[in-house]
């Protein structure tokens, strides 16, 4: 199985900050055939279910806010989020669906001072 | 609209089997994959199985042995059971599609 490694599992950031986390993958997300990384950010608010952010590493989803940015490539992601706001308070997980079984990063909890 | 819900029982004896169906609508099963997602409380999310557009299903190495998921094309249903369950899987269990993803059933199991 592909085993997800997110740092940090906390994060403590002030409004309008800028905030990266990582994701690595034990193995390379990049299909050489299509040049595609088969990486996913999902955020997650207090009782609401996942909501896709990113896929691909680096798309994002319609209705997104551009302030979130998906970067990376092989076995290392990051997500940025430009400038934080209130409203970001969630955890954020990473995905890889290059392969079965997917597997999900252990989360990004990102906290706002 | 595309929509998904699951439905179940919200408590199960250990060593009991769980079943449960996500129904889903706007969007047909022979042309897309649907997938089973759980969350432990106050844990992160675990990727449980799919079955996809041709009937084919792949599991959660650590759960196929008791997993099993399936559908009904024409009932726009999808059903996961699994068995002998134990208090480690008390979890909210999720289907999804893609970017889709049902609002989650609690499954708690206790006696």
């Amino acid at each position: 199985d592909i085993v997800m490694t997110q740092t940090p599992s906390s994060q403590a950031v002030s409004a309008g900050e800028k905030v990266t986390m990582s994701c690595k993958s034990s193995q390379s997300l990049l299909y050489s055939e299509n040049k595609k990384n088969y990486l996913a950010w999902y955020q997650q608010k207090p009782g609401q279910s996942p909501k896709l952010l990113i896929s691909w590493a680096s798309t994002r989803e319609s209705g997104v806010p551009d302030r979130f940015i998906g970067s990376g490539s092989g076995t290392d992601f990051t997500l940025t989020i430009s400038s934080v706001q209130a409203e970001d308070l969630a955890v954020y997980y990473c995905e890889q669906y290059y392969d079965t079984p997917l597997t999900f990063g252990s989360g990004t909890k990102l906290e706002i001072k | 609209q595309v929509q998904l819900k699951e439905s179940g029982p919200g408590l199960v004896q250990p060593s009991q089997t769980l079943s449960l169906t996500c129904t889903v609508s706007g969007f047909s099963l022979t042309s897309n994959s649907v997938h089973w997602v759980r969350q432990p409380p106050g844990k992160g999310l675990e990727w449980v199985g799919a079955i996809w557009s041709g009937g084919s299903t792949d599991y959660n190495s650590a759960l196929k042995s008791r997993l099993s998921i399936s559908r009904d094309t024409s009932k726009s249903q999808v059903f996961l059971k699994m068995n002998s369950l134990q208090t480690e899987d008390t979890a909210i269990y999720f289907c999804t599609k893609e970017s889709y993803w049902g609002q989650g059933v609690m499954v708690t199991v206790s006696s």
